[in-house]
């Protein structure tokens, strides 16, 4: 079955514990992209890769790293977890951005609670 | 600045009716605009796309209608249905089968019995 994993699904963390979501899909598509939803706000772009060892901030980067050293996987690291950093994140992955058969498969989402 | 806006954060439609959800953007080089459907506690999923080059897609009960002059898009669903109550994200691409996509920040559709 074609599917974006994302682990863990829940987490409730303290400040300054890093910690690290992982993302796999099966697809082997080239585009894989990490959103936060925060209510209000929608989805932000946190971090995404064209390819591997290919990765471009999107629009909240801050405090958050990426690697894409194999096509399946792209984990999320934060190294130093804030509160501001409470929200629901999804990883999502395509054959390329957008597109006719482009469009973008997400995982079930990572809800992560920073006290 | 937002490039991709739903001014809309909530819809609330009866059952049988039609559904509009709009989005307007500002950035004329977007080439694709996608909606996508979201449940709560689930992941968002693709709904329907258009191109750039055209001015309507129709998908069933879905169809998206693309105004380039005034920079804006629709999504009409007719007939409204129960299920169709969830959260309705307008997306555009920009860079091509390279780029990126850009999500506004979603409009919650609620359709009552």
């Amino acid at each position: 079955e074609a599917q974006v994993t994302q682990n863990p699904r829940y987490l409730i963390t303290v400040t300054g514990k890093k910690l690290t979501v992982t993302c796999s899909q099966n697809m082997n598509h080239e585009y894989m992209s990490w959103y936060r939803q925060d209510p209000g706000l929608g989805l932000r772009q946190i971090y995404y890769s064209m390819n591997v060892e290919v990765t471009d901030k999107g629009d909240v980067p801050e405090g958050y790293k990426v690697s894409r050293k194999e096509k399946r996987n792209f984990p999320l690291i934060l190294e130093s977890p804030s509160p501001n950093q409470t929200s629901l994140y999804f990883c999502a992955s395509s054959l390329a951005a957008g597109g006719p058969v482009g469009e973008l498969f997400f995982g079930e989402g990572s809800r992560l609670t920073v006290l | 600045d937002q490039q991709v806006k739903q001014n809309s954060p909530s819809l609330s439609v009866q059952e049988g009716r039609i559904s509009i959800l709009n989005c307007d953007y500002t950035n004329s080089m977007f080439d694709y605009f996608l909606w996508y459907k979201k449940y709560p506690a689930e992941g968002p999923t693709f709904l329907i796309s258009i191109s750039s080059i055209k001015d309507k897609n129709e998908d069933g009960r879905f169809t998206v209608f693309l105004n380039k002059s005034a920079k804006h898009l629709s999504l009409h669903i007719v007939p409204s249905q129960p299920g169709d109550s969830a959260a309705y994200f307008c997306a555009a691409r920009v860079g091509g089968s390279q780029g990126n996509l850009i999500f506004g920040k979603g409009t919650k559709l609620s359709v009552k019995p």
